[in-house]
């Protein structure tokens, strides 16, 4: 089993819509949880952590549900520079790394 | 602030050769983290160099292997190559393993 795992879309989304998507980890020893955004043929950039309590940043809302071992993101009235590839990444510190998913890829259109 | 940058961008190699990638991290930043990302996939963590020292490995077999300088720069070498190592391999700096990391524009490696 893999240790993120997310719905790799496509998402296709007119502007303006809202678009929710979410990963599953195994580990449940995991600690910190994030969402990194990846642009073609570019590197990952870190788009938000996610806190236990849920999160905001403007357009943008994170979940974790531990118990089920799940994260979200939500993103509201979308815009064309949103269309990207959005990695669920999972902390665990016992192993030093960053666990990634595969990606979902989220297309808005004009 | 410098950002963390990578040499070569892109490096085509045939399969039984030997490559070096090489990162410098940011600014202020001591640990450095390896990932290879094939197409389609997300980025599969290699190693961690902390303070010169490897301090996490992933699933990766010996012939990947590191060095962090005490500048904190660092190096990946992949040994005997092979059709599967084709991929983006990117560097991350941090100030420690706990921290944000940052990612390097990414070497693109093609093994024919």
């Amino acid at each position: 089993r893999k240790e993120v795992e997310q719905d790799p879309g496509p998402f296709n989304v007119p502007e303006g819509a809202t678009v929710a998507f979410n990963c599953t980890y195994s580990n449940s020893a995991s600690q910190s949880f994030f969402w990194y955004r990846q642009d073609c043929r570019k590197e990952p950039k870190l788009l938000m952590s996610v806190y236990s309590s849920g999160n905001e940043d403007g357009r943008f809302t994170a979940q974790l549900n531990r118990a089920s071992q799940y994260i979200s993101l939500l993103i509201r009235d979308s815009k064309l520079s949103d269309s990207a590839t959005y990695l669920c990444v999972v902390f665990v510190s016992n192993d030093y790394k960053l666990s990634f998913g595969a990606g979902t890829t989220v297309t808005v259109r004009a | 602030e410098t950002g963390v940058t990578q040499s070569p961008t892109h490096l085509i190699k045939t399969r039984g050769q030997q490559v070096t990638l090489r990162c410098s991290s940011q600014s202020g930043h001591n640990t450095v983290s390896w990932y290879q990302q094939a197409l389609g996939q997300g980025p599969q963590f290699i190693f961690q160099y902390y303070r010169e020292e490897e301090n996490g490995r992933g699933n990766f077999p010996p012939r990947f292997s590191g060095l962090q300088f005490p500048n904190y720069s660092s190096e990946l070498n992949v040994n005997a190559l092979e059709l599967d190592d084709s991929a983006l391999y990117l560097c991350a700096s941090s100030l420690g393993s706990y921290n944000e990391q940052f990612f390097g524009p990414g070497t693109r490696l093609t093994v024919l």
